[in-house]
């Protein structure tokens, strides 16, 4: 079993529409949850970042950190054609340096 | 521009051949790391740097592999006797060492290596 799991989509949705990201995860250590944007033949960017349990808001993004159940998601509203690309969970544990990414999920928006 | 750099781009090389990256990291970061990513998944860790010292590396990371920060500024990644296994993204990342920031990893555009 992987210890950051990730439905790689893809998923498809229209533009304006609320996208739900998630991922589970197996080690209980971790305590920083941050998410990833790839570009096709680029490296990640990253996007949000959380420390432990709870919300954080940037703009059109929500990240959501539910520890209770490992469980992680980043929503994004309002979705437009260039949020098209692949969206990696990544996560570490405190004092760590090592991060586990999950596989990513393709999102496609259409316009 | 002050972002993580990576050179080349695109590396193409025969089995066997031996090949060597680079990575110029933030300027006032201290954390320096591979990665190494194929198609359809996420990055993999390879091997971390604080400053000069090689910290930790992956069981991923086989003997024909060798990362060096020799000043604790730009690093280098060698692959010797390419196999075409080592296909692949590869990555660096750079990210401050004290605080919380020191978990937000800044990533390069990445070398893609293709081994024929």
């Amino acid at each position: 079993q992987k210890e950051v799991e990730q439905d790689p989509g893809p998923l498809s949705v229209p533009e304006g529409a609320i996208v739900s990201l998630n991922c589970t995860y197996s080690n209980s250590a971790f305590q920083y949850f941050m998410w990833y944007r790839q570009y096709s033949r680029k490296g990640p960017e990253l996007l949000m970042y959380t420390y432990s349990s709870g919300n954080k808001e940037d703009g059109r993004f929500t990240a959501q950190v539910d520890k209770s159940s490992k469980y992680i998601s980043l929503f994004i509203r309002d979705s437009q054609p260039s949020d098209s690309a692949t969206y990696l969970c990544a996560m570490s544990a405190t004092g760590g340096f090592k991060t586990i990414f999950g596989a990513g999920t393709r999102l496609f928006v259409k316009a | 521009d002050t972002g993580v750099s990576q050179d080349p781009r695109h590396k193409i090389t025969k089995r066997g051949q031996n090949v060597t990256f680079r990575c110029d990291p933030i300027s006032e970061h201290n954390r320096l790391y591979w990665y190494r990513q194929t198609l359809g998944q996420g990055p993999e860790f390879l091997t971390y740097f604080q400053n000069e010292a090689q910290l930790e590396k992956s069981r991923l990371l086989s003997d024909r592999f060798s990362a060096e920060r020799p000043k604790g500024s730009f690093s280098t990644l060698e692959i010797q006797r390419t196999e075409q296994g080592d296909s692949a993204m590869y990555l660096c990342a750079s990210s401050p060492s004290q605080g919380t920031f020191r978990y937000e990893q800044y990533f390069g555009p990445g070398t893609r290596l293709t081994v024929t």
